[in-house]
């Protein structure tokens, strides 16, 4: 079946402009999970979403960055007035209940200049 | 502290050789799971091997297996005939059942030389 699908695959962007990333997870799968990878470095956890629970949005860096899921299906990730630190690959994961295996989108590499 | 650490940032390995990716952890937790993934180049994180913290036996997938001691608090990740395509970062994770999160290492940098 399909997998996690992540779009823009990239996008460049000013500083100080809004950007809207989009993630869809494996059909079926109750929990979504964003992370941040910058160059070189590990995984960034930023929010987490299980079925029509709160999110945990604890790994938020900043209220600049938010985070939606429709449905139980589709995330957006919106990061308003972006800075250059932004820069980084956003990965999008989905699992089927909590704490089960995820599996990974390809991504989206943002880039602030 | 750290809740995953991977001392390795970069290891090289013979075509065919067997190689250890160290991963040692950090939980006061009874109940959690740890978890081996690949980024090849390309970005995609890609799933290799679970062990849970109640499993006995070391997990195996193929090639992979994790030589998990629970004492230790380690969960090191044995590739065996390395092939060319195994060259990629590797990632050790674990998540406790306690909380949402999963706590990534910041990966081993794994080369296979022909």
């Amino acid at each position: 079946g399909a997998g996690v699908s992540q779009s823009p695959s990239n996008k460049v962007t000013e500083k100080g402009k809004d950007v809207e990333l989009r993630c869809d997870p494996i059909s079926g799968h109750t929990a979504l999970y964003w992370y941040r990878q910058s160059l070189g470095q590990g995984l960034e956890f930023l929010i987490y979403f299980q079925g029509n629970s709160a999110p945990d949005k604890s790994g938020l860096p900043s209220d600049r960055f938010s985070a939606e899921r429709t449905g139980g299906s589709v995330s957006t990730l919106t990061i308003q007035r972006t800075q250059q630190e932004d820069s980084a690959v956003y990965l999008c994961a989905s699992s089927l209940m909590s704490g089960d295996t995820q599996y990974f989108g390809p991504g989206t590499r943002l880039t602030v200049l | 502290a750290q809740k995953i650490t991977q001392t390795q940032p970069g290891m090289f390995v013979q075509e065919k050789e067997a190689v250890t990716l160290d991963c040692t952890y950090d939980t006061s937790d009874q109940s959690y799971g740890l978890f081996w993934y690949k980024q090849p180049s390309s970005g995609e994180m890609i799933f290799l091997i679970y062990q849970g913290s109640y499993d006995e036996q070391n997990a195996t997938e193929g090639r992979y297996s994790l030589n998990f001691q629970k004492a230790r608090k380690s969960a090191n990740l044995v590739i065996s005939a390395s092939q060319l395509g195994d060259s990629a970062m590797y990632f050790c994770a674990m998540r406790e059942y306690t909380g949402n999160q999963f706590y990534f290492g910041t990966g081993t940098s794994l080369t296979v030389i022909p």
